[in-house]
């Protein structure tokens, strides 16, 4: 068990209004993830994390920022919510089984956050 | 670009029948593929993964997936389904930390 706590795990929100949600993992993972799951588009990156203060933008970046000032915690702003960030939201850890190699790694998921925006 | 097929979106079967679920995927080299199954209100597990080696990998709860270099395929399959399997399903394939694609999923239903 990796350890993932996302919060909140629902939140409604109006259009405009800004947003964090917040993701805690307590075995000091390097790399951190956001996702957004949407029916017919699977699992979209957002956001990710390499380390304190590192982070970069993955697929579907616009509107979303991120900041990471501890290992254990990784945050996604939406700065001014809009309709379309209606979606729920995973959390995601990286955990490598093969030392030395770059893509033999998996994915750890939180349970997800369920963020509704009228 | 890299990109994950999953043709069907829904997929009823019977329990104790077998199961298919099929994964296409576009890729420049032979990429590392994984399986993930969502139950509803959940996150993803994870069901088995391919790195190298064997093309036939065994996952968990019974499932195995065989990599196709040739038909660009790593379909997922179970002989004989419970109703418990019934759940979402995705396919995803990657190269390194950070370029991690997910298929649009299959979600199962499994009829008594």
């Amino acid at each position: 068990d990796a350890g993932i706590t996302q919060s909140p795990r629902h939140k409604v929100t109006e259009t405009g209004t800004p947003v964090t949600l917040r993701c805690h993992q307590t075995e000091n993972h390097r790399y951190m993830y956001w996702y957004r799951q949407d029916p017919g588009h699977g699992l979209r990156l957002i956001h990710y994390s390499y380390g304190v203060k590192d982070t970069d933008k993955g697929e579907v970046s616009d509107g979303y920022s991120v900041s990471r000032s501890k290992t254990e915690d990784f945050l996604l702003t939406l700065e001014s919510a809009t309709s379309s960030q209606t979606s729920v939201y995973f959390c995601a850890i990286s955990e490598s089984i093969r030392p030395g190699d770059a893509g033999a790694n998996v994915l750890t998921f939180g349970a997800g956050s369920r963020l509704t925006v009228l | 670009a890299q990109s994950v097929t999953q043709p069907d979106i829904h997929i009823t079967v019977s329990e104790g029948a077998s199961l298919e679920l099929r994964c296409n995927y576009s890729y420049g080299a032979t990429p590392y593929l994984f399986w993930y199954v969502q139950s509803p209100g959940q996150g993803l597990q994870l069901l088995l993964k391919y790195f190298s080696g064997d093309t036939l990998v065994q996952g968990i709860k019974g499932f195995e997936a065989e990599f196709k270099r040739s038909q660009s395929s790593f379909n997922l399959r179970k002989p004989s389904v419970h109703w418990s399997d019934a759940a979402e399903y995705f396919c995803a394939v990657g190269e390194n930390n950070n370029d991690m694609r997910f298929g649009a999923g299959t979600r199962l239903t499994v009829k008594p």
